[in-house]
């Protein structure tokens, strides 16, 4: 499986956006690249997932390098909810299995 | 709709005993997943089924099996437990065959062993 790289934790203000990096270098040209979270006490929860092109959904945005060797995932406008483990996630095409790493722990500051 | 439910929520059990884990999948939902979660390892992949047939496994030994019910229910069982199988254990259900888009997780099950 390939393998993705993200920061073991970050911080941010209240009602300011975040962006979270993810690096995988090694992306093959049929991966897709998915965001889960977990929050405290639950299990993980799907956040966005795109192959090519910078997405967009209700909880987050997504935007892919033109190489497709990083992406970031946007929050516009942290919450206290927000507060969670962000996992960056490849995965091969046709397949089920998700490979999680370590993510990033976020804090959010009130 | 429902969520992804899980019973039991916590189990204890002891060294050398045996467990059924049950997971009922979002209704439509055909593909479940599960994965195994503790503090050391993280999240890992045990295996997933469809139609009730086991599409994909993690590295797990011999003494981790499950199957799934034409219902899609699932269960999964850890025999000859140890006490390195305390874990969150996560079921995950997803709408569509291929590829892998949105996997929606219960609860999980807290199991620990003594």
């Amino acid at each position: 499986d390939a393998k993705t790289t993200q920061p073991n934790s970050m911080e941010s203000n209240e009602e300011e956006p975040v962006h979270l990096p993810c690096n995988h270098s090694t992306i093959s040209g049929t991966d897709y690249i998915h965001w889960y979270r977990q929050l405290p006490s639950q299990g993980p929860e799907y956040v966005i997932h795109g192959l090519t092109s910078n997405v967009n959904n209700r909880m987050a945005s997504l935007a892919i390098a033109e190489d497709r060797k990083s992406s970031t995932l946007i929050l516009h406008r942290a919450t206290l909810r927000d507060a969670a483990v962000y996992y960056c996630i490849l995965s091969l095409f046709g397949n089920e299995k998700l490979t999680f790493g370590t993510g990033t722990r976020l804090t959010i500051i009130p | 709709k429902a969520g992804v439910t899980q019973t039991p929520r916590y189990l204890i059990k002891t060294r050398g005993q045996q467990v059924t884990l049950s997971c009922s999948p979002i209704s439509g939902h055909r593909s479940v997943s599960w994965y195994q979660q503790t503090p050391g390892q993280g999240l890992q992949f045990l295996f997933e089924y469809f139609s009730e047939t086991q599409r994909n496994k993690g590295n797990f030994p011999g003494r981790f099996s499950g199957r799934q019910f034409s219902n899609s229910r699932s269960e999964m069982n850890v025999s000859t437990l140890e006490l390195g199988d305390s874990a969150l254990y996560l079921c995950a259900s997803s709408p569509l065959k291929t590829p892998s888009y949105e996997q929606y997780f219960g609860p999980g099950t807290r199991l620990t062993v003594t």
